[in-house]
Parts: C-alpha cells; sequence; structure tokens
C-alpha cells in the first residue's frame, strides 16, 4: 500500500529547532519530488517546500526562506525538514505529499504537529 | 504569488443536497494546473480532481469540477455523510497555492 508516514512533531520553543522525517512506502520514492505542506491551526494549507527527485534542487514559500531546509535520503526512502529559528506562527500540521499519477498531490501523509511555544 | 479565493467559507447543507463550492484566482490559471482536496481531522489530505475537471483515481462521480480563466467551481451533486468535511483549492502552475478552504457542515 502506497503510503507517507510522518514523524518528529512536537513542542517546540521559540527560537528551537526540529526535525521532521516522512518515510515513503510501496512506490519508487527516488523517482518524485517530495514536499512539504503545513496547515496551522485557523487557516488555510500552506506549500513549505519541495526537493526535485534527486535531491539536486530545492525551493521554499517565502515565510521559510532561510530558516528551513529539506533534503532527503534516497537510499533510505526518506524525507526531511530541518526547521530553525521556529516562530508561534509556524505551529502547524505538517504534511508531506508527492504527485506521481498526476502533477497535482496524489498521495498524502496524515502529518505531524509541531507546536511553537514557551 | 497568485491568491485563491474560496467562497463561501462554511456551507450548511443536509445529506443528499447539492454542494457548490466557489474558487476565484488572482489571475488566470491553465485548468490543467487546478487541483481540489478534501481535508479532514487526523487524516491525509485526499485528491479529488486535477486539471480542473478529471477524478482522481477511486474518486466517486457524485464529485465533479469545473472552470476556467479565474473561476472554478466544485460541485458535490448528492452530499453524502462522508463527504462533511473541509475542501481546498490548489493552482500547480506558478509555484504551488492554496485557498483558505470550505467547509461543507451538516446543517
Amino acid at each position: 500500500q502506497v503510503q507517507l508516514v510522518e514523524s518528529g512533531g512536537g513542542v517546540v520553543q521559540p527560537g528551537g529547532s526540529l526535525r521532521l522525517s516522512c518515510a515513503a512506502s510501496a512506490f519508487s520514492f527516488s523517482d518524485y519530488g517530495m514536499h512539504w505542506v503545513r496547515l496551522a491551526p485557523g487557516k488555510g494549507l500552506e506549500w513549505v517546500a519541495l526537493i526535485r527527485d534527486d535531491g539536486s534542487k530545492e525551493y521554499y514559500g517565502d515565510s521559510v526562506k532561510g530558516r528551513f531546509t529539506i533534503s532527503r535520503d534516497n537510499s533510505k526512502n526518506t524525507l526531511y525538514l530541518q526547521m530553525n529559528t521556529l516562530r508561534a506562527e509556524d505551529t502547524a500540521v505538517y504534511y508531506c505529499a508527492t504527485s506521481t499519477l498526476t502533477d497535482a498531490f496524489d498521495i498524502w501523509g496524515q502529518g505531524t504537529k509541531v507546536t511553537v511555544s514557551s | 504569488e497568485i491568491v485563491l479565493t474560496q467562497s463561501p467559507g462554511t456551507l450548511s447543507l443536509s445529506p443528499g443536497e447539492r454542494a457548490t463550492l466557489s474558487c476565484r484566482t488572482s489571475q488566470s490559471v491553465s485548468r490543467t494546473h487546478l487541483a481540489w482536496y478534501q481535508a479532514k481531522p487526523g487524516q491525509a489530505p485526499r485528491l479529488l480532481i486535477y486539471a480542473a475537471s478529471d477524478r482522481a483515481t477511486g474518486i466517486p462521480d457524485r464529485f465533479s469540477g469545473s472552470g476556467s480563466g479565474t473561476d472554478f467551481t466544485l460541485t458535490i451533486s448528492r452530499l453524502e455523510p462522508e463527504d462533511f468535511a473541509v475542501y481546498y483549492c490548489q493552482q500547480y502552475g506558478t509555484s504551488w497555492t492554496f485557498g483558505q478552504g470550505t467547509r461543507v457542515e451538516v446543517k
């Protein structure tokens, strides 16, 4: 069964760091670009970052540029999001997602919750 | 950045009724780059419609999408109990942006 499973969320103080992971299974992970998307309380979905299939290029949303780093390990079928200098407004459920059959996001994980609070 | 505005914010309907959700984009978006998703708490968001009107794998035919340019619509012909959720539109032609969502709730 095609699956993405996020982990690594938790409670962190403002200014702190956290690393999220997304484990992929039952599809050819190394063939596809991977995204992070977040859903903050009371807000809509926000695209966070993309990494190309081979890890050669990364793209970031303006609100996280310079603070977050997306990476991947194709030998482990795992995607990462290193989040530094966290702010209260980064509080959200973070999802990994990918496009396999279409250019839209046709596979999503169930999300991992990040809370930035003192 | 292309801004997507969804309306209404909340739609209160009964099972069996028709739901019509709107998504307006701040600039013209190619039909091939407009999608709709369903989101429920604690679950993975689900792709419903891509390329404005193509149903994703396994999506029932009561879900349909239409529109072009800056105005797009998701229609649920007859609401089933499992359809009460939040729906998001997305453009993926110029970077990736989502609307703020429409909540479909039980009246």
